[in-house]
């Protein structure tokens, strides 16, 4: 069974600063890892996803996240927030033995003018 | 839009009642995956299908049940409602097992 832990509850950032969201998961076979967002009464989003190859994933709007094996982390990173990034960003992993996600408890991102 | 399609959007009952919750995939997805998000546990894994047989079970309770279709839409059927059933339950689809999956909008079930 895989786990996963988002290390930041909250993340206040200012615009144009950057941000890092944290991500560390537990799995004892190959994983997929995914990063989704939901903004306030809405769906999830997919941002990006690793299946396989090149440890860094480009995302939609901006984002980019690397995997690393030896840490077991699927950090979230945007050089340069937008207000309209105020959302909340979920951490999931699934592996090939058994495909549902296995969510992370969230981290609240809020960009301040 | 993701594509998935989900109603109702809102659903307003009492406790002790039964609800259907539907939900449409993107259009060639053969999975379909059923989530519960509350405010204490997060997003939970409740079940899968994959063209229309069950792949996968999460903590579902057994008041809880849900089926695919031929034409592969799906529903979820909610019975004996309580007042922690309260939640979101969102929808999601893949073109097949281990793929990014697609998430409908959801339906806030409220139980009073």
């Amino acid at each position: 069974a895989q786990s996963v832990t988002q290390l930041d509850s909250q993340v206040p950032v200012f615009e144009e600063a950057p941000v890092e969201l944290r991500c560390n998961y537990s799995s004892s076979v190959s994983v997929y890892l995914f990063w989704y967002v939901q903004y306030p009464n809405q769906g999830l989003q997919l941002l990006l996803k690793y299946l396989s190859g090149s440890t860094l994933v480009k995302g939609i709007n901006g984002f980019e996240a690397e995997f690393n094996k030896s840490q077991t982390s699927f950090h979230l990173r945007k050089p340069s927030v937008h207000i309209s990034d105020t959302a909340e960003y979920f951490c999931a992993v699934s592996d090939n033995n058994d495909y549902k996600l296995s969510f992370g408890a969230g981290t609240t991102v809020t960009v301040r003018a | 839009d993701s594509g998935v399609t989900q109603t109702p959007k809102h659903l307003i009952t009492a406790t002790g009642q039964r609800v259907t919750l539907r939900c449409s995939p993107r259009s060639g997805d053969l999975s379909v995956y059923w989530y519960q998000q509350s405010l204490d546990q997060g997003l939970q894994f409740l079940i899968q299908y994959y063209n229309g047989e069950e792949r996968a079970k999460g903590n579902i309770l057994e008041r809880f049940s849900a089926q695919q279709f031929p034409d592969l839409h799906s529903e979820l059927n909610l019975s004996s409602l309580e007042l922690g059933d309260s939640a979101l339950y969102f929808c999601a689809s893949s073109s097949g097992t281990g793929l990014a999956q697609f998430f409908g909008p959801g339906t806030r079930l409220t139980v009073l």
